[in-house]
């Protein structure tokens, strides 16, 4: 069965510095996506970075780098230089087939400190 | 662009009482879905439709219906509301894969709570 696996329930980091998010995932399809959502205290779910499983290079969009290893099966989320306003919760993700169904894991809160 | 939006933001409901989320989208997205996030558990799949009047279960579909009569709107509904079901509820819509850009547009939730 497909599964996403986020271990680190809760993350501090001081601002400025760099911090990831660890992110694994099962799955026996040779063809899926991964992403990272952002859900701030406000609530909304926000998309911030997508890898497909057939890409040859790691995603980047500005400071969200995603480190992809296929063969260990991670996903991890990189922030670089955080920002007080990305404190957040933040969940990894995967599709499924045809239906493009979302499978999430728990969740990781980060915090970041001045 | 409205995007996706979900009526109404909050709810709360007497044990046994029913009602419907709506959830509507302005994407011309193929796919609709609805979720609920519980603390710890992040977000479950209750249903989804791949089309204009399809639906199928999901993960946790039991004390929900769901129907698509138009391509733009996802009708959740609580027949008979539990404690249980008192839940964040997020619908979400996405173009059918095969396109490039098929991640999910979320609403900004319903918070249901059954007292």
């Amino acid at each position: 069965a497909q599964k996403i696996t986020q271990t680190q329930p809760g993350m501090f980091v001081q601002e400025k510095e760099a911090v990831t998010l660890d992110c694994t995932y099962d799955t026996s399809d040779p063809s899926y996506g991964l992403f990272w959502y952002k859900q701030p205290s406000s609530g909304e779910m926000i998309f911030l970075i997508y890898q497909g499983s057939y890409d040859q290079q790691n995603a980047t969009e500005g400071r969200y780098s995603l480190n992809f290893q296929k063969a260990r099966k991670s996903a991890n989320l990189v922030i670089s230089a955080s920002q007080l306003g990305d404190s957040a919760m933040y969940f990894c993700a995967m599709n499924r087939g045809a239906t493009n169904k979302l499978i999430f894991g728990t969740g990781t809160l980060l915090a970041v400190q001045p | 662009n409205a995007g996706v939006t979900q009526t109404p933001k909050f709810r709360v409901l007497k044990t046994g009482q029913s009602m419907t989320l709506l959830c509507a989208q302005d994407m011309n997205h193929e796919y609709m879905y609805w979720y609920r996030q519980d603390p710890g558990m992040g977000l479950r799949l209750i249903h989804y439709s791949v089309g204009e009047g399809t639906t199928a279960k999901g993960e946790v579909p039991d004390g929900y219906n769901v129907s698509r009569l138009k391509k733009q709107n996802f009708l959740l509904g609580l027949e008979s509301a539990a404690p249980s079901q008192t839940s964040v509820y997020f619908c979400a819509s996405s173009y059918a894969p095969g396109r490039r850009n098929y991640g999910y547009t979320f609403g900004s939730g319903t918070r249901l709570t059954v007292v």
